[in-house]
């Protein structure tokens, strides 16, 4: 079964630092991989996913992943935090296997991220 | 401008009482899913569907009711056997082409409160 665990509920950094949300996950096929951004109140936006055509994938708003197959992570990376990216961040998982996962998406349970001036 | 429209953003419903959820998609997606999320759990399904007059439950199933009847709308029912309704309710559609490589879209969200 498919599983995502994402370490650090809240993270807080530095206006300007180095943004990392870690992502892990459990799937049995190779997965497809999607980090989403959620502002208060609001619906989740897709800030960039993993199809498998490169293991480093750029999104938006700066923001940047790299699958390591080894480590089974997707971690989120910026290099320099705004105050605007302060906001609950997602990874989730699919499989496309209509035998394990009939196309479900699962989620982690997110990391709250703020950004301190 | 296509997107996901859920209606109402706000919702205060009284302990007994059955309310409905709106959620509309003009993207021609064939995949659209219920969440719900409450503080610090993350989303969790409730119900989804692949196809019209198709769905199918989900993790959290118990109290809900949807239907199918049209690609773009798939209502959630909240009845008055889900003992603790108060959520924020997100509604995702999602093209099926290619099996799990396509994103969802989200709507902007139901806050239901239970008074």
């Amino acid at each position: 079964a498919q599983s995502v665990t994402q370490l650090g509920s809240h993270v807080s950094v530095s206006e300007g630092a180095l943004v990392l949300l870690r992502c892990n996950y459990s799937s049995s096929v190779p997965p497809y991989l999607f980090w989403y951004v959620q502002y208060p109140n609001q619906g989740l936006q897709l800030l960039l996913k993993y199809t498998s055509a490169a293991t480093l994938v750029k999104g938006i708003n700066g923001f940047e992943a790299e699958f390591k197959k080894s480590e089974t992570s997707f971690h989120l990376t910026k290099p320099s935090a705004h105050m605007s990216d302060a906001a609950e961040y997602f990874c989730a998982v699919s499989d496309g296997n209509l035998k394990t996962s009939y196309d479900k998406v699962i989620f982690g349970p997110g990391t709250s991220l703020s950004v301190i001036p | 401008d296509g997107g996901i429209t859920q209606s109402p953003k706000y919702l205060f419903r009284k302990e007994g009482q059955n309310v409905t959820l709106s959620c509309e998609q003009n993207l021609n997606h064939d995949a659209m899913y219920w969440y719900r999320q409450d503080p610090g759990q993350g989303l969790r399904l409730i119900y989804y569907s692949q196809i019209v007059n198709d769905f199918q439950k989900g993790d959290i199933a118990e109290g809900y009711s949807v239907s199918r009847e049209k690609k773009e709308s798939f209502p959630l029912t909240v009845t008055s056997a889900q003992k603790n309704p108060t959520a924020f309710y997100l509604c995702a559609s999602r093209p099926t082409g290619r099996l799990g490589y396509n994103e969802q879209f989200f709507g902007p969200g139901t806050r239901l409160t239970v008074l």
